[in-house]
């Protein structure tokens, strides 16, 4: 059975670092790009990055080049999308989704990791 | 980068009713879109890809059609688990792979 199994909600302060992590079991890791998506409160779905972790090839959506990085450790299959300076704005859940072969939608969803920034 | 609409925000429809929910796109996509469903707490679901293809275990009362930039999503005969909140998703040309706003369908 395919899963994304994500960290869980966090709650952190404006200007602190945070990495949020997506962990797929059930395939293999290697082979699929695995993207991440925002949902600020009560608004829709923002497709920000996708990664390829049989080799880290990157892509970013423009909005979010620079504000956000996303990484893969294959070795433990776990794809991860991190802040340096969170910002209040920065608050929303956050999904990982897993990239089909040869047809790109996603089929297989995380739960989300709520993020909530606030002093 | 593509900017996907859909129409309308909220569409209010009965129970057994048809609904119609449209998406457009700002270029072409040929027949490179999908629709999911998500309901309020809950991971998105994907119900249509390639246009008018349903995902595995997807009821037969959803359908899609469309190709191009005009694309249609419709519900035969609503259920009270079908009100939720859809969106659209082009993957012609990436990044990004962009989302439609939404359109919330509720009960009427």
């Amino acid at each position: 059975e395919v899963q994304l199994v994500q960290s869980g909600a966090e709650v952190k302060k404006p200007g602190e670092s945070l990495k949020i992590s997506c962990k797929g079991s059930g395939y293999s890791f290697t082979s699929y790009w695995i993207a991440w998506v925002r949902q600020m409160p009560g608004k829709g779905l923002e497709w920000m990055g996708i990664i390829y972790p049989g080799d880290s090839d990157t892509r970013y959506s423009p909005s979010f080049q620079g504000q956000v990085t996303i990484s893969a450790d294959k070795s433990i299959s776990t794809a991860y999308l991190q802040w340096t300076s969170l910002k209040a704005s920065d608050t929303a859940m956050y999904y990982c989704a897993r990239r089909e072969l040869t047809t790109p939608y996603f089929e297989y969803w995380g739960q989300g990791t709520l993020v909530t920034v606030s002093s | 980068e593509i900017v996907m609409t859909q129409s309308p925000a909220t569409l209010s429809v009965s129970p057994g009713e048809r609904a119609t929910l449209s998406c457009r796109a700002s270029q072409s996509v040929s027949t490179n879109l999908a629709w999911y469903q998500q309901k309020p707490g809950q991971a998105p679901r994907l119900l249509i890809y390639g246009a008018s293809t349903r995902a595995t275990g997807i009821p037969a009362r959803f359908s899609g059609s469309g190709s191009g930039t005009e694309f249609t999503l419709t519900i035969s005969s609503l259920q009270s688990e079908d009100f939720a909140v859809y969106y659209c998703q082009q993957y012609n040309s990436w990044p990004p792979y962009t989302f439609g706003q939404g359109t919330k369908l509720e009960i009427k």
